[in-house]
């Protein structure tokens, strides 16, 4: 089973910073089947990126993805107030597919 | 728009069964290329992903929890099932099912696009 870690655990941003969160797998994700997720309280999360890089459906292009291997990193350009959220990768490679702990991504 | 919904018990006694379904709306689950799936979340913890199926009835399941697991498909009414044996207080969580989009022979893995808003499981006696 690949083990996702991610860091930090908790990110103190202010509105209009950059933030920079990591994922990192326990060995080498196939083909970089990855992806990330924004959970906000009470709700679903919601697919912000796949296959490492690629933006789904309607996520504003402030969020971005990168990485390959076992080092893949999420970023927000720019936080706006709705950004402030838990964030989960994903990875869909390997059986079973397994996520992240989460970072939290709070207003300072 | 595709729409999916949880439904089922809130409180299961422990080594009982949880049963919950999920109906999908603004899509056929048939002519879907796609799996679906049920992931579940502990209060305050993490994701895990339970297992997945196709609308053929092929399955996938998570190692840790396959031997208490079984989704099953009802192509006639557009739902599919989770059912979870013997279940104990770890057991307790918010259930979603969620559409997966896989990738040639991905055989249940994928990422999930869309999502119900989630029931939450109690297991207490």
């Amino acid at each position: 089973e690949i083990v996702l870690t991610q860091s930090p655990g908790t990110l103190s941003l202010s509105p209009g910073e950059r933030a920079t969160l990591s994922c990192r797998a326990s060995q080498s994700v196939s083909s970089n089947y990855l992806a990330w997720y924004q959970q906000k309280p009470g709700q679903a999360p919601r697919l912000l990126i796949y296959g490492a890089s690629s933006r789904a459906t309607g996520i504003p292009d402030r969020f971005s993805g990168s990485g390959s291997g076992t080092d893949f990193t999420l970023t927000i350009s720019r936080l706006e107030p709705e950004d402030f959220a838990v964030y989960y990768c994903q990875q869909y490679g390997s059986s079973p597919q397994t996520f992240g702990q989460g970072t939290k991504v709070e207003i300072k | 728009q595709l729409q999916l919904q949880e439904s089922g018990p809130g409180l299961v006694k422990p080594s009982e069964t949880l049963s919950l379904t999920c109906t999908v709306s603004g899509a056929s689950i048939s002519s879907s290329s796609d799996y679906w799936g049920w992931i579940r979340q502990p209060p305050g913890r993490g994701l895990e992903w339970i297992g997945s199926i196709y609308y053929s009835g092929s399955t996938s399941y998570n190692p840790s929890l396959k031997s208490r697991v079984t989704i099953s498909v009802d192509t006639s009414k557009n739902q599919f099932s989770l059912k979870l044996s013997s279940v104990t207080a770890a057991d307790t969580a918010v259930y979603y099912c969620a559409r997966v989009v896989g990738y040639y022979d991905s055989r249940g893995l994928g990422k999930f696009d869309y999502w119900g808003q989630g029931t939450l499981v109690t297991v207490s006696s």
